[in-house]
């Protein structure tokens, strides 16, 4: 069974400060991607990044990082230098690789309400 | 390219009239995912659709909800009749092959039925 797992349900810091959203997942299969999607309080849903189970790279992307890691089935994302408009929920999801590109469904995880404060 | 385009943005509806949601998916996309996210419950899928034909209904409540996809740009989500607990946020979103399984959403259907 796939299973996302976010522990922190809410978290509040001041603006510049850095913030680690963890993210922990189960899984039976060797192949999965994890992803991260924001939503802000207008309410969609928004792409963030895709990583899948061959590559632990880690990567960043401006004030964002992502910290994969299959020893402990986490991917942990990081803001740093938040800002006030950092302020959503971000969700993180897993879903399975099927073969042949039919695409299995996304396990969502509760979400981690993040509030930056000026 | 245009997104996820979904409507209405907002109902409000009495409970028992039907509610139809409607989502035009990205141009291309030929997978189609509705979810349904609640306080209690998160976001949960209902069904996916798979070059317009449904794959997995297990999320899919009860009978009174249905889907469809007539064509590849078009599905509905119907609910009949609806109930106080179907309030939610109803989300379609696409995907296509060679994405690695990015899945883009709409900017969700808000429904309340009161």
């Amino acid at each position: 069974a796939q299973k996302v797992t976010q522990a922190q349900t809410e978290i509040s810091v001041v603006e510049k400060e850095d913030v680690t959203l963890d993210c922990v997942y189960e899984t039976r299969d060797t192949t999965y991607y994890l992803f991260w999607y924001k939503q802000p309080p207008s309410g969609e849903l928004v792409f963030l990044i895709r990583r899948n189970s061959f590559d632990e790279q880690n990567e960043i992307s401006g004030r964002y990082s992502w910290n994969f890691q299959k020893s402990t089935s986490s991917f942990n994302f990081t803001i740093t230098a938040s800002q006030v408009v950092d302020s959503a929920v971000y969700f993180c999801a897993l879903t399975q690789a099927d073969r042949g590109s039919t695409l299995g469904r996304l396990y969502f995880g509760r979400g981690t309400q993040l509030t930056v404060w000026p | 390219d245009a997104g996820v385009i979904q409507s209405p943005r907002h109902e409000v509806t009495e409970m028992g009239q039907e509610v139809t949601l409607r989502c035009k998916p990205i141009s291309g996309h030929n997978s189609l995912f509705w979810y349904r996210q609640t306080m209690m419950r998160g976001l949960e899928l209902l069904i996916y659709f798979n070059n317009n034909v449904p794959i997995d209904d297990s999320g899919m409540p009860e009978d009174r909800f249905s889907a469809k996809m007539p064509n590849a740009s078009f599905s509905t989500l119907k609910i009949q009749p609806s109930e106080p607990r179907d309030s939610a946020v109803y989300f379609c979103a696409s995907s296509r092959p060679g994405t690695a399984h990015t899945i883009y959403f709409g900017e969700g259907s808000w429904l309340t039925v009161v």
